[in-house]
């Protein structure tokens, strides 16, 4: 079956910078591409960016451009997240989510990784 | 003004029908673009229910029952997601999506409350 499986909780800095990964099971990691969207507490959701994991090509959301680092390790089926220069308005819960190239259909999603900034 | 505008609340009753809308931008023709809607609820990521450009391209997610469906009403320029026949497992929060401007846009959610 489907699954993406986050990594754990994290608490940082305000200043710091934060890796999330994404595990890939159940499929062929390089045939769906990988989706970042974060929620805050009790807000809605924020896409974040894109990234393939056939050709390592990324996309983003402007507000984040510059700050965000997507990649990928094929040999682990494992896509990661890096969020710099952290400020206390990124606490949130982050998702990944795969989709077929070119579609909005996230149809599996990861449990979601709660980052906490926080001096 | 954002991209995508919901409502933040809808109230209807079990049974009944509840039409969720998802209003595009002035200057964004809602003809023209693909909507996801999604569905999720406390503590649980968001569920992926169906995309819906025309009715001859449009995507059901698999398992999803047949009483989500959506449409456009091309003159509120707005995609809907109608439930038919609410249940008490309905009441979530409902978003919208559209792929702007090289980007995925989320419109701000609406909660159905089912009482």
């Amino acid at each position: 079956q489907v699954q993406l499986v986050q990594s754990g909780a994290e608490v940082k800095n305000p200043g710091a910078s934060v890796k999330v990964s994404c595990k890939a099971s159940g499929y062929t990691f390089t045939n769906y591409d990988i989706n970042w969207v974060r929620q805050a507490t009790g807000q809605g959701l924020e896409w974040i960016g894109w990234m393939s994991p056939k050709t390592g090509s990324t996309g983003s959301a402007q507000k984040f451009q510059g700050r965000v680092t997507l990649t990928r390790d094929t040999s682990i089926n494992t896509a990661y997240m890096e969020l710099s220069s952290l400020i206390s308005d990124d606490t949130a819960v982050y998702y990944c989510a795969r989709n077929l190239y070119g579609t909005g259909d996230f149809d599996f999603w990861g449990q979601g990784t709660l980052v906490t900034v926080s001096s | 003004q954002a991209v995508l505008t919901q409502p933040a609340s809808l109230s209807a009753s079990p049974g009944a029908s509840a039409s969720l809308t998802c209003t595009l931008r002035s200057g964004i023709n809602v003809v023209t673009y693909k909507i996801v809607w999604f569905q999720q609820k406390p503590g649980s990521p968001p569920r992926f229910l169906l995309n819906y450009k025309s009715d001859s391209d449009k995507l059901q997610a698999s398992g999803v029952p047949s009483r989500f469906s959506g449409s456009k009403d091309a003159s509120a320029n707005a995609g809907i997601l109608l439930v038919s026949g609410l249940q008490s497992e309905d009441e979530a929060d409902y978003y919208c999506m559209i792929w702007h401007s090289n980007s995925w846009v989320f419109g701000g959610g609406t909660k159905l409350t089912v009482l």
